[in-house]
């Protein structure tokens, strides 16, 4: 099985810059995700590591160490409609996903 | 449009009685997924499919039963409801050999 941590809530400044840990154990690892929702909505995809590194994709960023078992979702210049959950998620060897329970984030102006 | 489509969007249920939640997916994914959401848990994996006619278990499978006629349905039944059940559930597909997963728009389920 998969244990998921992520902190449960954060709160930052429209414009800065916020990071969102995950660290997981896992009996399997074939990737790790994270999925935005927005209250009351689906999750929606946001980013996939499965080597070492930080892949970037406009505003947001995310990194992974396997060897720690850590993860990281970079959120700069926030905007308002950045505030939502932000879920991650580990695949394991079957292609299925485990889940965090995920972290609330509120932009305030 | 493209997606996948849940119905319904929310029921409230007495103990005791079936229901059917039901998922369609017009994107011709392999996979499917029911997952079920509640506060502090997370997304937790109810059963999933990776082809027609294949199904298996998640992480928490008791008392619930899913069917994988063809590929584009994936009906989620739970046979005697109880109040535990009380949860929004998502149906997600995704391709073989593609990472992301799509939701369906969720249903909202109270068992009173």
């Amino acid at each position: 099985g998969q244990n998921i941590d992520q902190p449960t809530e954060m709160t930052a400044t429209e414009g800065a810059i916020v990071q969102i840990n995950c660290t997981y154990q896992t009996s399997g690892f074939n990737g790790l995700f994270w999925y935005q929702q927005h209250a009351g909505e689906a999750p929606t995809f946001l980013s996939y590591n499965v080597l070492d590194g930080l892949e970037e994709k406009g505003r947001f960023s995310s990194f992974l160490s396997r060897s720690k078992g850590y993860s990281y979702l970079l959120l700069k210049e926030l905007q308002m409609k950045d505030s939502a959950s932000y879920l991650c998620a580990v695949r394991d060897g079957d292609y299925k996903l485990s889940f965090g329970a995920g972290t609330t984030v509120t932009v305030r102006a | 449009i493209a997606g996948i489509t849940q119905a319904p969007t929310s029921q409230i249920l007495a103990a005791g009685r079936r229901m059917t939640l039901r998922c369609t997916q017009d994107m011709r994914h392999n996979a499917m997924y029911w997952y079920r959401q509640d506060l502090g848990l997370g997304l937790r994996l109810i059963h999933y499919s990776n082809t027609a006619g294949t199904t298996g278990k998640g992480e928490v499978p008791d008392g619930y039963s899913v069917s994988r006629a063809n590929t584009d349905d994936f009906p989620l039944t739970l046979a005697s409801a109880v109040p535990s059940q009380t949860s929004v559930y998502f149906c997600a597909s995704s391709e073989t050999g593609v990472n992301e997963q799509f939701f369906g728009p969720g249903t909202r389920l109270t068992v009173l």
